[in-house]
């Protein structure tokens, strides 16, 4: 069956530091990775979109500068979150399918990401 | 304004009653699916559901395109069911999530 693997599950860093979570996709050719982020209370916000041949698309209040995207192949995707601070903590969730008329959307299970 | 509206924000069950859970749609769409989101932050998908009905369980997801609203029928609760439901707008490549349903099951 088709699944994606997100790592680590939690990290904790300290304010100014960065980290990097990384996705895997199992079992099909993830064309298309998206990354969200849930901060506490809040819904998952779109961060960026990585379509295979395809410049990185970010959304509104989210840049590269912040969280570089590496979509380097149908498997595999990275996001890094760059001197993080209190407001960048909550759970980040990569989305993988394999394509725009692909069925379902297959999750990771999540980093979630303490700042102290 | 939110283009994935769910309702209600929150609901409190006795164990054995059912549920109901909307999600309503501005825009157009073309399919959507229906979340779990475990208490570790994880998501279950639990219904692809472009059209029409499908039912695994004691889970019912209803979809109406015309009228841009989807409905995730739980019926006979356990506390089991306890949790977030999020539903999503999953046409093309952006995914828009709503704000999810919180429900509490109680025994």
């Amino acid at each position: 069956g088709a699944l994606v693997y997100q790592y680590p599950r939690r990290t904790i860093c300290k304010s100014g530091t960065s980290m990097r979570m990384e996705c895997q996709a199992v079992g099909f050719q993830a064309t298309s990775v998206a990354w969200y982020r849930q901060s506490p209370q809040k819904t998952f916000e779109l961060i960026a979109l990585s379509t295979v041949n395809s410049a990185i698309k970010y959304e509104q209040n989210f840049t590269q500068e912040k969280f570089p995207i590496s979509h380097p192949n149908l498997s595999f995707s990275s996001m890094t979150v760059l001197n993080a601070y209190l407001e960048d903590r909550g759970l980040y969730l990569c989305g993988a399918r394999g394509g725009a008329s692909a069925e379902t959307l297959y999750f990771g299970s999540g980093t979630r990401l303490t700042v102290l | 304004g939110q283009q994935v509206q769910q309702s209600p924000a929150s609901l409190v069950l006795q164990e054995g009653e059912n549920a109901e859970l909307q999600c309503n749609f501005s825009t157009s769409l073309n399919s959507m699916q229906w979340f779990y989101q475990r208490p570790g932050g994880s998501l279950v998908s639990l219904f692809y559901n472009p059209s029409g009905t499908k039912q695994s369980g004691r889970l019912t997801s209803t979809t109406v395109i015309k009228e841009r609203r989807s409905s995730l029928h739980i019926s006979s609760s356990q506390t089991t069911d306890s949790g977030t439901y999020l539903c999503a707008r999953t046409g093309g490549y952006k995914v828009v999530f709503g704000s999810g349903t919180r429900l509490l099951v109680s025994p």
